[in-house]
């Protein structure tokens, strides 16, 4: 079965740089894409990208200019870098994966989920 | 982007009783759309894929039905675990999006 787990700071200082891990266990990161979700308090879900395990990047339009996303297949890790964030980007992050087939795109594993506070 | 637009956005229902929830597509998106069930802090899950597919362990009680770019949830007899917050989502293109949620409450 696989397991996804976020990791990284709960708390990050407005115009710095939110840095968020996941870490995939119980199977290979390797032939999938990855992705990163986010879900302000009380609100709906935002996709935020896809990362393939090769390195290829797919981002919203909406955050492009602001999202990095990277993978370690050595370590079965992928992260997320979103920088000049503002209270806007306060949100629980999921990792998830993401299955691409003749189905379409479907993010059939997620983790639990990580809350980011943007404050000073 | 293509919009997915959910109603209604919350429902309050009883045991037993059949729901349904809607999703339109702002555009054709064929049978590419999800559906998720999020409970209180919990991760959403996928429930069904492809429009019509139910992922493993899922109980047949949900189904859906699609007219052109609507697509229609239904639970056959709400159960008590069935309470949750639902979502679809469109897998046709990216950016992935969401409709806003529908979240089914107890009467």
């Amino acid at each position: 079965q696989v397991q996804l787990q976020e990791s990284g700071p709960g708390l990050v200082k407005p115009s710095e740089t939110l840095s968020l891990t996941c870490t995939v266990s119980g199977g290979s990161i390797n032939s999938y894409y990855w992705s990163w979700i986010r879900q302000p308090p009380g609100k709906g879900l935002e996709w935020i990208g896809y990362i393939y395990y090769s390195g290829s990047t797919n981002y919203n339009p909406s955050l492009k200019s602001r999202v990095t996303m990277s993978v370690d297949t050595s370590k079965n890790q992928f992260s997320l870098k979103l920088t000049a964030v503002t209270a806007a980007d306060t949100a629980v992050y999921y990792c998830a994966r993401l299955t691409y087939d003749s189905s379409g795109y479907s993010l059939d594993y997620w983790g639990q989920g990580t809350l980011v506070t943007v404050s000073s | 982007d293509i919009q997915m637009t959910q109603s209604p956005s919350s429902l309050s229902a009883s045991v037993g009783d059949r729901v349904t929830i809607t999703c339109r597509a702002s555009q054709t998106i064929s049978r590419y759309l999800n559906w998720y069930q999020q409970k209180p802090g919990k991760a959403p899950q996928i429930l069904i894929y492809a429009a019509s597919s139910l992922q493993s362990g899922v109980p047949p009680r949900f189904s859906v039905s699609r007219s052109g770019t609507d697509f229609t949830l239904t639970i056959s007899s709400l159960q008590p675990e069935d309470f949750a917050t639902y979502y679809c989502q469109q897998s046709y293109n990216t950016p992935l999006t969401f409709g806003g949620g529908t979240k089914v409450e107890i009467k």
